[in-house]
This record gives C-alpha cells, structure tokens and sequence, in this order.
C-alpha cells in the first residue's frame, strides 16, 4: 500500500522568508496530491492540491510542485506571514479508488 | 452554509463505556471518513465509507465501528474494546473517492 513521507517535523522561519515542506510517496499508481493546513483545535483546511498530469500549480503565495520519476512534491510558501503558523499535512492517493494516506505533519513556525 | 459538524467538540467518558461521535455533512458529498490524530501520529483512517450502507476498514479499525444508513450521516463508535481512545477524532467528506476532503472540527475525547 501507499506510504506518506514528510520532512521536516518542525519548521522555524522569520516572517518574509519561504518555507519548503517536502514529501515522498511509494505507490507510483498514485495521481492527486492535497495538501493541508490545520490550526490548532481544528479540523485541516485543503489549502491546495495538484493531479499527476500537472508538474506545478500556484495559488497567490502557496506552490506545489511534483516530480513523478522521484515521487516526491513540496509545498512553498513565499513571503511567509505569522498567520501562515500551522501544522502543515500532505497526502497521497488515487482518484476514485481507496482513501488518501497523510504524512505525519510539519509544524510551521513563522516568528514576526 | 454548506459543511459537515462534528459534535460533541469535547466528550469526557469513563472507560469501559462506549461512546458515539456525531458526523453530519450537508454538502451532499459520497463518500466519507473518520480519522484519529495523535500527537506524531498524523491522520490515521479508522473507517470510510464511499456509498450509503457500505463501509471499509482502514489501519486501525480495531475497537471502533461505524454505520452509513444516511448519506449525511456517518457516526462512529468508539467501543470499550479500544485499548487506548483519548485522542482527537476527525470526520472529513468528499465528493468521490480521493477529491479534495472536507473535514470537520474535530471532538476530542477523553477517556478516564
């Protein structure tokens, strides 16, 4: 089965730097990749997500990126503001079958 | 507004008991899930279900059961035969298998 990777565990940056969130999958078969945002005594917050067919997507601030061959994408954040603070989740999976598998999170920590 | 609620946000039970926790989505998703968050662990799936009256297990199914007789409804169990239920339990949603999830608020439930 599919197997989530995601590093590092804790991310300390200061406000205005970029912060890079890294993960590795197993399962080649598998093409759609969200990643999520929680705060703290919430439920996570699909922040954004990419399909295997597209190799980057951005949205304002926030980009994924996805190498298919190394089966590995990363989160960027630019211009990181303290609101941005969060335990940040990726996930795998195949569309339409099974569930997503999640990576064990990466507290981001961004000081003012 | 469109969502899914979780309810109760914090339940406090003796153990020994067995508990339910609520999930109800009206954003007239297919499929739905229940995960368990502790601190390290990331999401681990307990049950998900992708069509009314029928469910699947995931990792760690072992002491908890589920029951889908309303598309909107998916609650969950947490029986005396859970080794070890204080955590943080989360309900998520999507359209099909693998698109974007919504998750609830998330209860956090305490056994003593």
């Amino acid at each position: 089965g599919e197997n989530v990777e995601q590093h590092p565990s804790t991310l300390s940056v200061q406000e205005g730097d970029s912060a890079v969130i890294k993960c590795t999958y197993s399962d080649s078969a598998s093409n759609y990749f969200p990643w999520y945002k929680q705060e703290l005594g919430k439920g996570p917050q699909l922040i954004i997500d990419i399909r295997s067919n597209v190799g980057e997507k951005k949205d304002q601030r926030i980009a994924v990126t996805l190498n298919k061959t190394a089966k590995h994408f990363s989160l960027h954040i630019t211009e990181t503001q303290p609101e941005d603070s969060a335990v940040y989740f990726c996930a795998a999976g195949l569309v339409g079958q099974g569930n997503l598998i999640f990576g064990k999170g990466t507290k981001l920590s961004v000081k003012p | 507004d469109g969502g899914i609620t979780q309810s109760p946000k914090y339940l406090f039970r003796k153990e020994g008991q067995n508990v339910t926790l609520s999930c109800e989505q009206n954003l007239n998703h297919d499929a739905m899930y229940w995960y368990r968050q502790d601190p390290g662990q990331g999401l681990r799936l307990i049950y998900y279900s992708q069509i009314v009256n029928d469910f699947q297990k995931g990792d760690i199914a072992e002491g908890y059961s589920v029951s889908r007789e309303k598309k909107e409804s998916f609650p969950l169990t947490v029986t005396s035969a859970q080794k070890n239920p204080t955590a943080f339990y989360l309900c998520a949603s999507s359209v099909g298998s693998n698109y974007g999830y919504t998750f609830g608020s998330g209860t956090r439930l305490t056994v003593v």
